[in-house]
């Protein structure tokens, strides 16, 4: 069965650092990855994805992802950290026909 | 930008009442998901629905659940007798045409439901 982990449930960060939020994923075939950002009180909106291809993928507001097969990683990534990044991030994987997401990673970023 | 919503934003509703959440998605989206999400926790797949029909469904999904899709538009989630446990918040999600596993999902705002 298709899951996706989330190691840990909280991640602080000053701005103007860069910040990784980490996933790692266990398929059976091809992995079809996502990332997801949850703001308070509303729903989860979508950051990226990896179906095939370059190895890093870039997304909406500045964040990338990197996929790695042999450690089975999809680590969410950005460069420089805003305040505004602060949200709940969720990892997904895609199954035959849902998505199973991963327990979601609490990201602080500190003026 | 077109988006899915959810109605009511919230509903509260007392313990063996019925209660049915509705979802309008994205017009030319075909596949169809609800979610929930207990408060702080994990988001949790509940059932996909394609083609008039549940493609798949988790075991949350038991015999107090049912979807339809009773017009053109809307997408709704019924909950039978309700338990304080149903307490959640509950996400629709819609994808576009196309290979289903190559597309993201677009969620709705959620709706929260309380049960007392």
């Amino acid at each position: 069965a298709q899951s996706v982990a989330q190691p840990e449930d909280q991640v602080n960060v000053a701005e103007g650092n860069p910040l990784t939020v980490k996933c790692t994923y266990s398929v059976s075939g091809n992995p079809y990855l996502f990332w997801y950002v949850q703001y308070p009180n509303r729903g989860l909106q979508f950051l990226l994805k990896y179906i095939t291809g370059d190895n890093l993928v870039k997304g909406s507001y500045g964040f990338e992802a990197e996929f790695n097969k042999s450690q089975t990683s999809f680590h969410l990534k950005k460069p420089s950290a805003l305040v505004s990044d602060s949200a709940l991030y969720f990892c997904a994987v895609r199954g035959d026909n849902d998505m199973r997401f991963g327990a979601g990673t609490r990201l602080t970023v500190k003026p | 930008e077109p988006e899915v919503t959810q109605t009511p934003s919230h509903q509260v509703t007392q313990m063996g009442q019925e209660v049915i959440l509705r979802c309008v998605p994205i017009s030319n989206h075909l596949y169809f998901y609800w979610y929930r999400q207990i408060l702080g926790q994990k988001v949790e797949f509940l059932v996909s629905f394609y083609n008039n029909e549940i493609s798949e469904k988790s075991e949350i999904f038991d015999d107090q659940f049912s979807v339809e899709r009773p017009d053109g538009s809307n997408f709704t989630l019924k909950i039978r007798s309700t338990k304080l446990e149903d307490s959640a918040m509950y996400f629709c999600a819609s994808s576009p045409p196309g290979d289903i596993q190559l597309k993201e999902q677009y969620f709705g705002p959620g709706t929260r439901l309380t049960v007392t």
